[in-house]
């Protein structure tokens, strides 16, 4: 069974923090790798996307990866009180044909 | 461009009805998936469609069945309802399936309640 698996949280930050999110998989033959933002009762939308190993930046989002530890993280810079979402983190199956997602971490950023 | 549509937005069902969900893709794209999420939990596969032909299916049970249509859009069904099949559906649009930098888009989903 392919797992992806995150800390649930609640993870709470102050505005202007930077928050860590971290995810890691289990099956080695994924080589894709993303995280979705979701606020409550709306569906996930793409924020990161990455592929290589090191590091991704786009605006406040830095995506990281390793794949010899089978780990990936997110991190956001200068957190906002917009940023509170669950954040979900998916690894692509060997064929890139299905994304398997964790349980997500829920984001509180406090003002 | 418009995104990901999908309908109904709400559906009410009771125990063992049928129910037939609706996506279309963003333009452009020709892979459609469908993913279910049940609250507190992340999204989970059930199909994905290229090119009217099925490409992966994820652990459901027969009972749940899609298709693919010329356009791109896709349909998936549900028969013989259970309580457990309450659940978000969500339809995810590629270009195509499978490959590096095969970035998924999602609908908003149809939030499907069973009685």
């Amino acid at each position: 069974q392919k797992e992806v698996e995150q800390n649930s949280g609640p993870l709470s930050v102050p505005e202007g923090a930077i928050a860590s999110l971290n995810c890691t998989y289990s099956d080695r033959g994924s080589q894709s790798f993303f995280w979705y933002r979701q606020y409550s009762g709306k569906s996930p939308e793409l924020i990161m996307s990455i592929y290589s190993n090191g590091d991704k930046e786009d605006g406040r989002f830095t995506a990281q990866l390793n794949k010899a530890s089978q780990y990936v993280s997110l991190l956001i810079r200068d957190s906002q009180p917009s940023d509170s979402a669950t954040y979900l983190c998916a690894a692509a199956n060997q064929a890139g044909t299905a994304l398997i997602f964790g349980k997500g971490t829920t984001l509180s950023v406090s003002s | 461009d418009a995104g990901v549509t999908q309908s109904p937005t709400h559906l009410i069902k009771t125990r063992g009805q049928h129910v037939t969900l609706r996506c279309s893709p963003i333009s452009g794209h020709k892979s459609v998936s469908w993913y279910q999420q049940v609250l507190g939990q992340g999204p989970q596969f059930i199909f994905q469609y290229y090119e009217k032909e099925e490409r992966g299916r994820g652990n459901f049970p027969d009972r749940f069945s899609a298709r693919q249509f010329p356009n791109y859009s896709s349909e998936l069904n549900v028969n013989a309802l259970l309580l457990g099949d309450s659940a978000l559906y969500l339809c995810a649009s590629s270009r195509s399936p499978g490959g590096e930098y095969n970035e998924q888009f999602f609908g908003p989903g149809t939030r499907l309640t069973v009685l």
